[in-house]
Formats: structure tokens, sequence, C-alpha cells
């Protein structure tokens, strides 16, 4: 199966850790985009790259929260000094040009 | 400011019954897509539907069907003779791409649809 893939699933972290979580789009998707979700809620959009640039970011998107993707291949989404606020499933999606966005299975983070 | 809503929450049907899911958006943009997600126990987003906003036609895609009025900025998604596998969150989303820009989805809260046997 050649669809977006997250690690790790789950983490649970004490407050004031670090925390770093990977996506691995659809291999010929030049778009990803990450998302945070929290209980009861809808997916809210954090950031977003074309190949390795990072074009758009969220106001969601604190000072705390790093994206990168070097090579315009898989991304990774650091926390810095998570909070409990932080605690939520963060998910990835890529797609190619105009079409869908494909969702991975997302990371779960549990803040204590 | 784009904005999706979904009024219901939660629904709850018995197997075989017809269920409607409402969507309403808010965009200043004249062109856009509305979309439908299936998010399942399991947790991962199953894309179902991408609608343009030139397009209104509803569409069928087995019990699925999809109603599309510009009139009301609606984007309504019925599920036909429904099934205990039905139950799930379904997302109604918006994106205001077209051409280049960037794409990303604004997602509604999500109605809950629980199918009992």
């Amino acid at each position: 199966d050649t669809g977006v893939s997250q690690n790790p699933r789950h983490k649970i972290t004490k407050r004031g850790q670090n925390v770093t979580f990977r996506c691995d789009p659809i291999s010929e998707h030049n778009r990803l985009y990450w998302y945070r979700q929290t209980l009861g809620q809808g997916p809210e959009f954090l950031t977003y790259f074309q190949n390795e640039a990072q074009l758009e970011k969220s106001r969601l998107l604190s000072d705390r929260f790093s994206a990168e993707r070097p090579k315009g291949s898989f991304s990774t989404l650091e926390i810095q000094r998570t909070e409990q606020g932080d605690s939520a499933m963060y998910l990835c999606a890529s797609k190619e040009g105009g079409n869908e966005q494909f969702f991975g299975p997302g990371t779960r983070l549990t803040v204590l | 400011a784009q904005k999706v809503t979904q009024a219901q929450t939660e629904i709850s049907v018995v197997e075989k019954e017809d269920v409607t899911l409402d969507c309403v958006y808010e965009t200043r943009d004249t062109t856009y897509y509305l979309f439908w997600y299936k998010q399942p126990p399991s947790g991962e987003l199953v894309f179902l539907i991408r609608r343009n906003s030139f397009d209104e036609q509803n569409e069928i895609s087995g019990r699925y069907s999809w109603n599309f009025q510009k009139s009301t900025s609606s984007f309504n998604f019925t599920i036909t003779a429904s099934q205990v596998v039905d139950s799930a969150v379904y997302f109604c989303a918006l994106s205001d791409e077209y051409g280049g820009s960037q794409g990303n989805l604004i997602f509604g809260k999500g109605t809950k649809l629980s199918v009992k046997p």
C-alpha cells in the first residue's frame, strides 16, 4: 500500500519535553499539509509545503512548532517544550496538483 | 472569512433508514471546492467526494448522494438504506483552491452518525 504514513501512531510525553513526528506522503505528491484535530472538532490547518518550500503557516503554529520537508519527500513536525494544550491528533495529508488530499492515520499526542 | 457549519452534532438511525447530513458554508471566493470526508473509529480520514463551485449537478455513488445548492450555500450528503458500517464521523470541508493556490481545507466540526442494527 502506498498511502500516506505517519510515525509514531501514538506518543505520550511529559510537559516540557520535545517531540517529533514524521509523515511520508504518497510518493508522487508534491504538496504536503499538516493539520491538528482535537476531540470533537474538525481538523485545523497548521502548515503547507510545496515540494521542500513551506509556503503557509497558520496562526495556530506557535514558535514552539517547526516543520520541515528537507528533500521534498517526507516531512517532520517538531513541538518544543510541549504543553498539555498540545494534546491532539496530528494529521498529515498529501496531494498532487488540484486533486483531493489523502490523509494519513495520524499521530495521537498525549502530554501529561 | 471562510467557514463550514455542520449543525447536526450527532445523528442516530436504525439500519436501512435514509439519513441526510447537512453542511452550510461561507466564502467570498467565486471559485472553490467542497468535500466530504468520513472518519471511522479507526481515525483515518477517508475522502468521499469533491465538487467545484461551477458544478451544481447532484451526484450519486451507490448509496451515497450529494446535493449542492449554491443559492443556499449548502452541500448536503444523503446515505440511503444506511448500514452499521456507515457509523462514523462525517466532515464537510471547503477549499479555496483553484489553479495554484494553497488549497488547505477548512473543516466543519463534523456529524457523528450512529447506525444501529
